[in-house]
């Protein structure tokens, strides 16, 4: 069975500091690896994807996530933080394409000016 | 292309009522996901439905049933409402065979 940890329910940072938001799963298979992103009142939008081939992918509004199969982690990473990034941030595995998505607990990213 | 578009947006019923929620893919995806999403338990995967087949199924109780129609659009229906059934019901929407899924805004219940 596929699980998903986010270590840390809330963080945060000031405006410009790095984000860093951690995600550690456990699969049986090669995983495909998910960010995604909820704004109040809104549904998940994807930030980024991991499938196969580069493990350092980059996504949308600056995020990119590395992912490091001998720790099973997937960590998501901004170099300078914007108050709109303010927000949920789920990390999700899927154990092939088009299956159930296992999501991880949520990290609430709060902003400080 | 438009995204996907769950109805309603917000629905308000009473314990022991039946509800049923919709959901319109994004054009040319053929596969639906439904998912729920609570305080407490987080984003759980209620089930999937592919070609009007229910494909995958989470771990919900019987009273949690869906179906695709043959244009792709699938509906969700939870019977003999609960409390515990108040949640965001997310839908997302993918082609066939792609890993990437796409969220609709969700359909929030709130069963008094």
């Amino acid at each position: 069975a596929q699980s998903v940890t986010q270590l840390g329910s809330h963080v945060s940072v000031s405006e410009g500091a790095l984000v860093l938001l951690r995600c550690n799963y456990s699969s049986s298979v090669p995983p495909y690896l998910f960010w995604y992103v909820q704004y109040p009142n809104q549904g998940l939008q994807l930030l980024l994807k991991y499938t196969t081939g580069a493990t350092l992918v980059k996504g949308i509004n600056g995020f990119e996530a590395e992912f490091k199969k001998s720790e099973t982690s997937f960590h998501l990473t901004k170099p300078s933080a914007h108050m709109s990034d303010a927000a949920e941030y789920f990390c999700a595995v899927s154990e092939r394409a088009g299956n159930m998505l296992t999501f991880g607990g949520g990290t609430r990213l709060m902003v400080k000016p | 292309k438009a995204g996907v578009t769950q109805t309603p947006r917000y629905l308000i019923k009473t314990r022991g009522q039946q509800v049923t929620l919709s959901c319109s893919p994004i054009s040319g995806h053929r596969s639906v996901s439904w998912y729920q999403q609570t305080p407490g338990q987080g984003l759980q995967f209620l089930f999937e439905y592919f070609s009007e087949t229910q494909r995958n199924k989470g771990n919900f109780p019987g009273r949690f049933s869906g179906r695709q129609f043959s244009n792709s659009r699938s509906e969700m229906n939870v019977s003999t409402l609960e409390l515990g059934d108040s949640a965001l019901y997310l839908c997302a929407s993918s082609l066939p065979h792609v890993e990437t899924q796409y969220f609709g805004p969700g359909t929030r219940l709130l069963v008094l």
